[in-house]
């Protein structure tokens, strides 16, 4: 089983919906969360972290619910920009080493059309 | 300028040869990794380092090593290059200062690899 799974679409949505993306992740020691966005062919970049009691950053909505393990994103008025992948991110601490760890899922492509 | 850049952006070799990739970063971070992307699958740590002095294996180190010449850069070698070694690669970097668990990572734009 994948630490991080998103479904990987590709979600196929016309300008102005909304879209929703789901991901899941297996690790307790998951501490915290973040959406980046990846375009083709480029490297990801931050979204935005995700937060408990959830964040909203102007379309983009984040939610989190640590007892479910279960994150997601809400895109509100899809533009032909938001087309990209968006991959849920995970950081762990590691016991062993002491150290974060980043763990990624393999991306939910969106595609938004006319 | 970009802040973190990887040379070179596409190569194609053949199999059994030595390559290096490598990665500059101008951010001013002490913490540098190696990750490699492959089509349905997330992005997977190869090597990590925390300081020049500091390198330490990710979770899919064989058949690559890595050296950290100084904080700013951070070479992966491969050896000798075999057909599954062809990915995309990613350089990232991150601030230890951030030591905490909302510490993120800056990403290079990525070395198209394709081992023939």
């Amino acid at each position: 089983r994948k630490e991080v799974e998103q479904d990987p679409g590709p979600f196929n949505v016309p300008e102005g919906a909304t879209v929703a993306f789901n991901c899941t992740y297996s690790n307790s020691a998951s501490q915290s969360f973040f959406w980046y966005r990846q375009d083709c062919r480029k490297e990801p970049k931050l979204l935005m972290s995700v937060y408990s009691s959830g964040n909203e950053d102007g379309r983009f909505t984040a939610q989190l619910n640590r007892a479910s393990q279960y994150i997601s994103l809400l895109i509100r008025d899809s533009k032909l920009s938001d087309s990209a992948t968006y991959l849920c991110v995970v950081n762990v601490l590691m016991f062993s080493g002491g150290y974060n760890k980043l763990i990624f899922g393999a991306g939910t492509r969106l595609a938004v059309h006319p | 300028d970009a802040d973190v850049t990887q040379t070179p952006r596409n190569r194609i070799t053949k199999t059994g040869k030595r390559i290096m990739l490598e990665c500059s970063q101008t951010k001013g971070h002490d913490r540098m990794y190696w990750y490699r992307q492959d089509p349905g699958l997330g992005l997977r740590l190869i090597y990590y380092s925390f300081d020049v002095k500091d390198i330490n294996k990710g979770e899919i180190s064989d058949g690559y090593s890595v050296s950290r010449q100084a904080q700013a850069k951070f070479s992966l070698s491969l050896e000798s290059a075999i057909p599954n070694q062809t990915a995309l690669y990613f350089c990232a970097t991150s601030d230890s200062e951030r030591m905490d668990s909302q510490e993120t990572q800056y990403f290079g734009p990525g070395t198209r690899l394709l081992v023939l």
